[in-house]
This record gives structure tokens, C-alpha cells and sequence, in this order.
């Protein structure tokens, strides 16, 4: 069975401050792991993801996540937000390749000015 | 932009009807999953069509039904609606069996239960 836990509904930060959202999963097979953002009224595009090789991945915008399987984690990072982050942002998991996908219960970015 | 469309973009229903949305997939793609994302929540899987068969479910009552046609388009269909199903539902096409392949999602489909 696949789950993801994101930790923390909201999270807000300054523009130009880092952005780290956390996500940590539950899979009884290796996982593939992914980044969803959603804005208002739409649905999801794939920022980034890891299925297999390197652990450190780089998406678009400038997001990049890093899968680190010791600790069951693959948080979603950016060095400098900007005011166009401000979105929802899921964490999923899926078992192969099929995109059955698990998704977290979301994050909410805020971007202060 | 994704080539997946979904419709109709909202609709309103009364509790006890039954409803159908439609999916259009992405050219190529050969697979179509549908989520429920309820107001606040993550999506949750519902089904996945595959050559016009379900291809894996997730916890969904029998009266969330599908089918997928010859050019992979698909339907959802909802009987006996309850208030709880009021959600978004969206649709993601892919290819199966690709390793690397990318699921991309429609804009989905409001409904409302009321």
C-alpha cells in the first residue's frame, strides 16, 4: 500500500525567501515520487519527479526535490520564492509506472511581499 | 496547457440522479485515471482505464462506474448521488507501460450535489 503525509496545511514565506514544503511517504514497494502544483480553479501540473537514478531532482520554476529513502522523505525546495509560487502544491506516490497516484492532503503556499 | 479536456466545466445535481463525465485524453495516450478531489483535500484515485478495461480502483463504492471508448476517451458515471460526492473530479491521461511517462490532468469537472 502507497500513502503520503505532507506536513503543514500552510506555509507562508517572504518573497525571496526559501521555500520547503515537506512530504514524507509510506510505500511497501520502491516508489515513485512526484510534485503536483495546482492553482485556483484548475487542475494539476507535474512540477517534478523521481522514478529512478538520481535522487536529487530538478523541476520547473525552479523547484527540486530530493528523495531520500532512509528517511522515507522527498521534500520540495526552492531557493527564492516568488509572488507566482503561491499555489497548492501535492506530494504523490505511486507503486510503478502505471500513474496510480496517492496524493497528500496538499500545502497551501503564501508568498509575502 | 494539456490536450486532456474535460466536461462539461460544472454542473449541479440533485441528490438520488445519476451523472456522466466525459474526458478526452491527451493524443497518444492510451490510459485514463479519475481522481475526486474534494474542497481542501488531495485527489483520490478512482479508477484507471486501460484498452477499454478497468485497470485498478481505489476505495470507491460500485456506483462509481466507467467506461473508456476505441480513442481512449472515457466516461464516469455516478449513480444514486449523495451529498458527499459534491467534488472536483479530474481526469489524467497517460500511456501505459512507458517507463518515464508523465500523466497530465484536465482542468476537471465541478460538481455540485445539492
Amino acid at each position: 500500500a502507497q500513502s503520503v503525509t505532507q506536513l503543514g496545511s500552510h506555509v507562508s514565506v517572504s518573497e525571496g525567501a526559501l521555500v520547503l514544503l515537506r512530504c514524507n511517504y509510506s510505500s511497501s514497494v520502491p516508489p515513485y515520487l512526484f510534485w503536483y502544483v495546482q492553482y485556483p480553479n484548475q487542475g494539476l501540473q507535474l512540477l517534478l519527479k523521481y522514478t529512478t537514478g538520481a535522487t536529487l531532482v530538478k523541476g520547473i520554476n525552479g523547484f527540486e526535490a530530493e528523495f531520500k529513502k532512509s528517511e522515507t522523505s522527498f521534500h520540495l525546495t526552492k531557493p527564492s520564492a516568488h509572488m507566482s509560487d503561491a499555489a497548492e502544491y501535492f506530494c504523490a506516490v505511486s507503486a510503478d509506472t502505471g500513474n496510480q497516484f496517492y496524493f497528500g492532503t496538499g500545502t497551501s503556499l503564501t508568498v509575502i511581499p | 496547457e494539456t490536450g486532456v479536456t474535460q466536461s462539461p466545466t460544472h454542473l449541479i445535481k440533485t441528490r438520488g440522479q445519476q451523472v456522466t463525465l466525459r474526458c478526452s485524453s491527451q493524443s497518444g495516450h492510451n490510459t485514463v485515471s479519475w481522481y475526486q478531489q474534494a474542497l481542501g483535500q488531495g485527489p483520490q484515485f478512482i479508477f484507471q482505464y486501460y484498452r477499454e478495461e478497468e485497470n485498478g480502483r481505489g476505495n470507491f463504492p460500485p456506483r462509481f462506474s466507467g467506461l473508456q471508448f476505441p480513442n481512449y476517451s472515457s466516461e464516469l458515471n455516478v449513480n444514486a448521488l449523495e451529498l458527499d460526492d459534491s467534488a472536483l473530479y479530474l481526469c489524467a491521461s497517460s500511456h501505459q507501460g512507458q517507463l518515464n511517462t508523465e500523466a497530465f490532468f484536465g482542468q476537471g469537472t465541478r460538481l455540485t450535489v445539492v
